[in-house]
């Protein structure tokens, strides 16, 4: 167990809608990352949080957003929801600001089916 | 550029047999290097990680990696495969100055008895 949560596990929405994903990072790890993996295009990064600010960009759509909040959890929030979004989203912390020597831990994702 | 190769998308072992995921990386500056692994409806989990300490690195469940800068690789290896090894596996480089992940494709391994 990495000790990172997510919620829902599955989720099954149709196009057009919006959801949101939530993740709580390991107990003391200020970063959080969210990614996306699909059978096309493998680990995607989206987007890094810490300490409650917005600290790096990947390739995140327009349609997605996410935040960090002041205990540290984070919600990714994806509308208008396209077929092609249906992947496992993962959510990973880290303790600090750099990937490069804080390794990430991982959650076991959320797996969302747009229909 | 970055970028990170795995050379086998599929390797297939014997159970009781030596294993070896190759994995060849680009990267400007020197990277850190990890290998995760990835079992069926689970996240990822770090097996090892190298940041320019000993280029031998030991991680988890048996398995090792060694950084070869000339010849610009990072491959896996465990002496002995076992059943519960089988799983894909993801060679990942961070390169200096670039607050990302890079992945590779992944190696799915299959361990036959």
């Amino acid at each position: 167990d990495s000790g990172v949560t997510q919620t829902p596990k599955h989720l099954i929405t149709a196009t057009g809608q919006r959801v949101t994903l939530r993740c709580s990072p390991r107990s003391g790890d200020l970063s959080v990352y969210w990614y996306q993996q699909s059978l096309d295009q493998g680990l995607q990064f989206l987007i890094q949080y810490y300490n409650g600010e917005e600290r790096a960009k990947g390739n995140i759509l327009e349609r997605f957003s996410a935040q960090q909040f002041p205990d540290l959890h984070s919600e990714l929030n994806l509308s208008s929801l396209e077929l092609g979004d249906s992947a496992l989203y993962f959510c990973a912390s880290s303790v600090g600001r750099s990937s490069y020597n804080s390794p990430l831990h991982f959650g076991n994702g959320t797996r969302l089916t747009v229909t | 550029a970055q970028s990170v190769t795995q050379l086998d998308s599929h390797v297939s072992v014997s159970e009781g047999t030596p294993v070896l995921l190759r994995c060849n990386y680009s990267s400007s500056y020197s990277p850190s290097l990890f290998w995760y692994v990835q079992h069926p409806n689970k996240g990822l989990q770090l097996l090892l990680k190298y940041t320019s300490a000993a280029t031998l690195v030991k991680g988890i469940n048996g398995f090792e990696a060694e950084f070869k800068k000339s010849e610009t690789s990072f491959h896996l290896t465990k002496p002995s495969a076992h059943m519960s090894d089988a799983a894909e596996y993801f060679c990942v480089v961070s390169p200096f100055g670039y607050n990302k992940l890079i992945f590779g494709a992944g190696t799915r391994l299959a361990v036959h008895p």
